[in-house]
């Protein structure tokens, strides 16, 4: 299995634009997570979704953030419009629902630099 | 406060010492709890569960404890190859689903 792939691995934007993430979960897996993590606050949940399903997406920063899951093998997480705050990395992991609970799958990352 | 909370560090300790961090968390309803690795721009990656009875893999040793809501770490016989950031992860059971909180982690350097 290839494992969790995140595109783009880097980005660097102007503040005002629109950016948008991608995640592909592992196949099979129920649960796909979206954390952000930057030194001052380290890995934060942001939003988490079960067989495509929105669960829980109260760490979502504010309305300028949002995410989906259109079907069980992608999803994008937005931002619009982008502000220098914003800038981290961003992992998104998928988790099977059942058989070893919390061993989490983390894609190798976005990091986003806003200008 | 914050769900999961674990001193920043840095611990800096020479090889060959032992080193313990401590992990606290306050939702009391919290099903299962977990140790990661992350290395230097990368991404974390599963270390070791934490059982209730304690258990050990190799060098490592986690425990738990309930009734004061913390976890443990301990490393044995430091090498340079540890040197990363641990996380702690609790498992919160949200109506039903799995929900992975991450503490900020906390940064080991080990030197010769």
């Amino acid at each position: 299995d290839a494992g969790v792939i995140q595109s783009p691995r880097h980005e660097v934007t102007e503040m005002g634009q629109e950016v948008t993430l991608r995640c592909k979960p592992i196949s099979g897996h129920d649960y796909l997570f979206w954390y952000r993590q930057t030194m001052m606050r380290g890995l934060e949940l942001l939003i988490y979704f079960n067989n495509n399903v929105p669960i829980d997406d109260s760490g979502m920063p504010e309305d300028r953030f949002s995410a989906k899951m259109p079907n069980a093998s992608f999803s994008t997480l937005k931002i619009q419009p982008s502000e220098p705050r914003d800038s981290a990395v961003y992992f998104c992991a998928s988790l099977p629902g059942q058989g070893r609970s919390g061993e989490l799958f983390f894609g190798e990352g976005s990091r986003l630099t806003v200008l | 406060r914050k769900e999961v909370e674990q001193d920043p560090g840095p611990f800096n300790v020479p090889e060959g010492a032992t080193v313990a961090f401590n992990c606290t968390y306050s939702n009391s309803a919290s099903q299962s709890f977990f140790w990661y690795r992350q290395d230097c721009r990368k991404e974390p990656k599963l270390l070791m569960s934490v059982y209730s009875s304690g258990n050990e893999d190799g060098r490592f040793t986690a425990q738990l404890n309930r009734a004061s809501q913390y976890i443990s770490l301990l490393i044995r016989d430091s090498k340079l190859s540890d040197s990363a950031t641990y996380l702690c992860v609790v498992n919160v059971m949200n109506t039903g689903f799995q929900k992975l909180v991450f503490g900020t982690g906390t940064r080991l350097l080990v030197s010769p």
